[in-house]
């Protein structure tokens, strides 16, 4: 089934700096991969997402790269700032998985002013 | 998003009780899931359900069931089979697209506040 990785488990940045979240996946077949911001405490929110027929998508501060032949995707926070802290995740479809989401162990990211 | 409900907030299980977890949707989604998250891990898929009547085990379905008998619920009854029950679990809903025949494709998945469950 699918296994999704995520590095690093913790990062700390300056304020205006940017950040560089990676994601490697096992299923060559996997098609769809979001991205979740979750705040202590609260729900997980779709921050951005991309499929794998585009190489790369942006929303403002936010973007997202997708390497099908080495089978990571990255997300990038531009100019961070501290309402950026969060732990974000990963996730891929596993298509030999029944499509179903598989999350990776998450990145805490701490923005200092 | 306020289209998906969770209740309790918190929720305390005794030894050898069952309990029962709300998820409730007004997005008219097709498609429901229950995920665990334990501290520092990522979510695990417990159960999911495409549409009504009809539900599948996703990777920690032991200690756990769930019904589906309206679009809206998809409620989770955590058993006194499940050993280590404390954990925060979130209820999530998207719609179902067919991108083809037999196959469709995965849409962003919307989740509620989660529910916290401790052991007294």
């Amino acid at each position: 089934g699918e296994n999704v990785e995520q590095h690093p488990s913790t990062l700390s940045v300056q304020e205006g700096d940017s950040a560089v979240i990676k994601c490697t996946y096992s299923d060559s077949a996997s098609n769809y991969f979001p991205w979740y911001k979750q705040e202590l405490g609260k729900r997980p929110q779709l921050i951005i997402d991309i499929r794998s027929n585009v190489g790369e998508k942006k929303d403002q501060r936010i973007a997202v790269t997708l390497n099908k032949t080495a089978k990571h995707f990255s997300l990038h926070i531009t100019e961070t700032q501290p309402e950026d802290s969060a732990v974000y995740f990963c996730a891929a479809n596993g298509y030999s998985y029944g499509n179903k989401l598989v999350f990776g162990a998450g990145t805490i990211l701490r923005v200092k002013s | 998003d306020g289209g998906i409900t969770q209740s309790p907030k918190y929720l305390f299980r005794k030894e050898g009780q069952n309990v029962t977890l709300s998820c409730e949707q007004n997005l008219n989604h097709d498609a429901m899931y229950w995920y665990r998250q334990d501290p520092g891990q990522g979510l695990r898929l417990i159960y999911y359900s495409q549409i009504v009547n009809d539900f599948q085990k996703g990777d920690i379905a032991e200690g756990y069931s769930v019904s589906r008998e309206k679009k809206e619920s998809f409620p989770l009854t955590v058993t006194s089979a499940q050993k280590n029950p404390t954990a925060f679990y979130l209820c999530a809903s998207s719609i179902r697209l067919r991108a083809q025949i037999g196959y469709f494709s995965n849409q962003p998945q919307h989740f509620g506040d989660g529910t916290r469950l401790s052991i007294l």
